[in-house]
This record gives structure tokens, C-alpha cells and sequence, in this order.
């Protein structure tokens, strides 16, 4: 099992709703991040969580808000959003330790902010 | 923070043709890693390579650490190797670093 599952593929939410993206990995991976991305833009760093703390926030407003449960799994939980946050949600996962090793990505959420 | 650019930003090319694809980056790096982005937005890690040079079937990459930047080399094209091709450089010693990706390289292969 090499991939990293995001659900759903697709979210259209209204400002005042409150949902969730989830982020699945099973490689053992022990570093996982959220990666926003609008169209014709590279990735940008939202949040990195280490070993399930979370290490980096990339001030991101706080109407998003990450959460590492497990080692295996990360959600991004979305409230009050604004249309301008209508991008494509990535999460990636890399593996422990103190080397440096290639991310691997999820397929992302389109997330439509109306 | 560290600026990576790319060049060129766009590449149009035919079939079975070979293109090199270059990352420059401001800083010393102990991270650098190439990806695709296919037109359905599925990121692909092609290399790990911070600095050496790499193989994998039809795709090379050359990093040169000491002159800051490395190289994508693409032969033989093929209409699925379409997409964007992303440079990410980070300067943490673990993984769960901060990683900053380029402008990316938009390549498209016509039959």
C-alpha cells in the first residue's frame, strides 16, 4: 500500500457550513502536511505535522483548523470559509526519521467555496 | 526564504522529442525533489535529489548543490509526460521540513 487517500474528491460548501477533508496514508509514514493549491499556482504549505504534533502552521486563519488523531490520518476540518479559499487541498505524507525523503501526494480535494 | 525559480515556464513539444528543464534556487538546500502534475492534479514525486544525478526510465535529474540548481532531463517525449513539472527545495535536516515549490514548468506533447 503506497498512496495517500483523500476524501472526498470533491466539496462545494456554503460560507456558514462546517465539513471536514480526510487524509488516509498506511506507509508508515510519520509526517504528514496539507498543501494548498489554486489554479495555475504552485502547492503552498498550510500546516506539517511531526510524529502527530503538529510542527508548522504557515499562519493559516484559523478557519481551518488541522487535526492528526492518529499516525495515520489527518483532517482538515473547514468553517466559515470564504470563496476566495476555493482551491485544490493536498495532503502529502514522507517518512520518518531524521533523513530526507521524497513526499508523496493524495490526488487532493477540489474544495468550491459559493 | 528561499526563491526557487524555473525555466522556461512554458514547453511546447512534439512527440519523441528531448527537453531539459531547469530549478535555480538562492539557498544551500539538503532537500530537493522534483514532481508532475498531471491535468487531473495528481502530484508525483519523480526524484529525490539533492545533489547527484539520478535515473529513472525515460527522466533523468542532475542537482548541483555547490552552483544552486538542478536539472530535469525528459527524452524520447511522450503525450503523457503533458503536465506541470514542480522544482520543491527545503533546507530542514528531517522530514517534516518546510518545502517550497517553484513556478513550475508547464509542458505540453503533441502527437
Amino acid at each position: 500500500d503506497t498512496e495517500v487517500t483523500q476524501t472526498p474528491k470533491h466539496l462545494v460548501m456554503g460560507m456558514t457550513n462546517k465539513k471536514s477533508l480526510k487524509c488516509e496514508q498506511h506507509m508508515g509514514h510519520r509526517a504528514m502536511y496539507w498543501y494548498k493549491q489554486k489554479a495555475k499556482k504552485p502547492p503552498e504549505l498550510m500546516f506539517v505535522y511531526s510524529y502527530e504534533k503538529l510542527s508548522i502552521n504557515e499562519s493559516v486563519p484559523s478557519r481551518f483548523s488541522p487535526e492528526c488523531p492518529n499516525s495515520s490520518l489527518l483532517n482538515l476540518h473547514l468553517h466559515a470559509l470564504q470563496p476566495e479559499d476555493s482551491a485544490l487541498y493536498l495532503c502529502a505524507s514522507s517518512h520518518p526519521g531524521r533523513g530526507i525523503y521524497g513526499y508523496t501526494f493524495g490526488s487532493g480535494t477540489r474544495l468550491t467555496v459559493v | 526564504g528561499i526563491q526557487v525559480e524555473q525555466s522556461p515556464p512554458d514547453l511546447i513539444l512534439q512527440e519523441g522529442a528531448n527537453s531539459t528543464l531547469r530549478c535555480n534556487f538562492s539557498d544551500s538546500v539538503n532537500n530537493l525533489q522534483w514532481f508532475h502534475q498531471n491535468p487531473w492534479g495528481q502530484l508525483i514525486n519523480l526524484f529525490y535529489i539533492p545533489s547527484g544525478t539520478k535515473q529513472n526510465g525515460r527522466l533523468s535529474a542532475t542537482t548541483v548543490a555547490t552552483e544552486r540548481y538542478s536539472l530535469l532531463y525528459i527524452s524520447s517525449s511522450q503525450t503523457t509526460d503533458s503536465g506541470v513539472y514542480f522544482c520543491a527545495v527545503g533546507k530542514g535536516e528531517t522530514s517534516g521540513s518546510r518545502l517550497t515549490f517553484g513556478e513550475g514548468t508547464q509542458l505540453t506533447v503533441n502527437p
